[in-house]
C-alpha cells in the first residue's frame, strides 16, 4: 500500500535557527514529489517539485532535496513568516492526476 | 483576482439534505481536482477531470458523491443526503496543461458542516 508520512508532526523553532523536515514514502513507480506550504485557513500554496532522486530546489530560505525514500524540506535561517504547515505530496507514474498527501509539519518560529 | 475560486466558502446544512459546491479554475486551466481535507490532515483526493472528461474517480467516497465539469470550466461537486461524517473542507484545484498535470494550484476551499 503507497504511503507518505511526515515528521515531526510539529515543529517549533527559534528564529534563524535551521532545521529540517522529513517526507518518507512507499509508492510503486514514483513521478513526481511535491512540497506545499499552508496557511490557516488557506489553501496549500505550491513550493516544488521533485522529479529524479540527488534533484535540489531552492527558494529563499527553503531547499527540498529528494532520495529514493525520502525528500527534505530544508529551512536555513527561518523568520517568523515561515511559520506555517508544510505538506507533501507524491504523484505516481500511472495516476498523474491524482496526489497523494501526508498529514504535514506544522512549523512555528517564534522571534 | 486569477485563482481558483470556490463558493459557497461555508456551508451549513441539515443532514438528509443535498449540496453542491462550485469550482471556477484558473482561466484557461485543462485540469480540474477536487480533494477533501479534514483537520489536521493533508488533502485527500477525490476526482479529476481532463476538459469535461472524468478521469478518475476512485476518490470519491460512494455513490451519493457526484462531480461534473460540463463545458471543460467551472465544476460542481454534489453531495446527495449529507451525513455528518461528510463535514470536512472540499478544495478544488487546477493545473494548465493536459500532459503535464504537474503544478496544481487550490483554492480556498468550502467548509461544509452537516448537523
Amino acid at each position: 500500500e503507497d504511503q507518505v508520512t511526515q515528521s515531526p508532526e510539529a515543529l517549533r523553532l527559534q528564529e534563524g535557527e535551521s532545521s529540517s523536515l522529513n517526507c518518507s514514502y512507499t509508492v510503486s513507480g514514483l513521478r513526481g514529489l511535491f512540497w506545499y506550504r499552508q496557511d490557516p485557513g488557506k489553501g496549500p500554496e505550491f513550493l516544488f517539485t521533485l522529479y529524479s532522486a540527488g534533484e535540489e530546489k531552492e527558494k529563499e530560505r527553503l531547499k527540498a532535496t529528494l532520495t529514493k525514500k525520502e525528500s527534505f524540506l530544508h529551512i536555513t535561517a527561518p523568520k517568523p513568516e515561515d511559520s506555517a504547515t508544510y505538506l507533501c505530496a507524491v504523484q505516481k507514474t500511472d495516476s498523474w492526476g491524482k496526489l497523494q498527501f501526508g498529514a504535514g509539519t506544522q512549523v512555528v518560529v517564534t522571534p | 483576482g486569477a485563482g481558483v475560486s470556490q463558493s459557497p466558502r461555508y456551508k451549513v446544512t441539515k443532514r438528509g439534505q443535498d449540496v453542491a459546491l462550485r469550482c471556477d479554475p484558473i482561466s484557461g486551466h485543462v485540469s480540474l481536482y477536487w480533494y477533501r481535507q479534514a483537520l489536521g490532515q493533508g488533502p485527500e483526493f477525490l476526482t479529476y477531470f481532463n476538459y469535461e472528461a472524468q478521469q478518475d474517480k476512485s476518490g470519491l467516497p460512494n455513490d451519493r458523491f457526484s462531480a461534473e465539469r460540463p463545458e471543460g470550466s467551472i465544476s460542481t461537486l454534489t453531495i446527495q443526503r449529507t451525513e455528518q461524517r461528510d463535514s470536512a473542507m472540499y478544495r478544488c484545484a487546477s493545473s494548465g496543461t493536459r500532459r503535464m498535470h504537474d503544478t496544481q494550484y487550490f483554492g480556498p476551499g468550502t467548509r461544509l458542516t452537516v448537523l
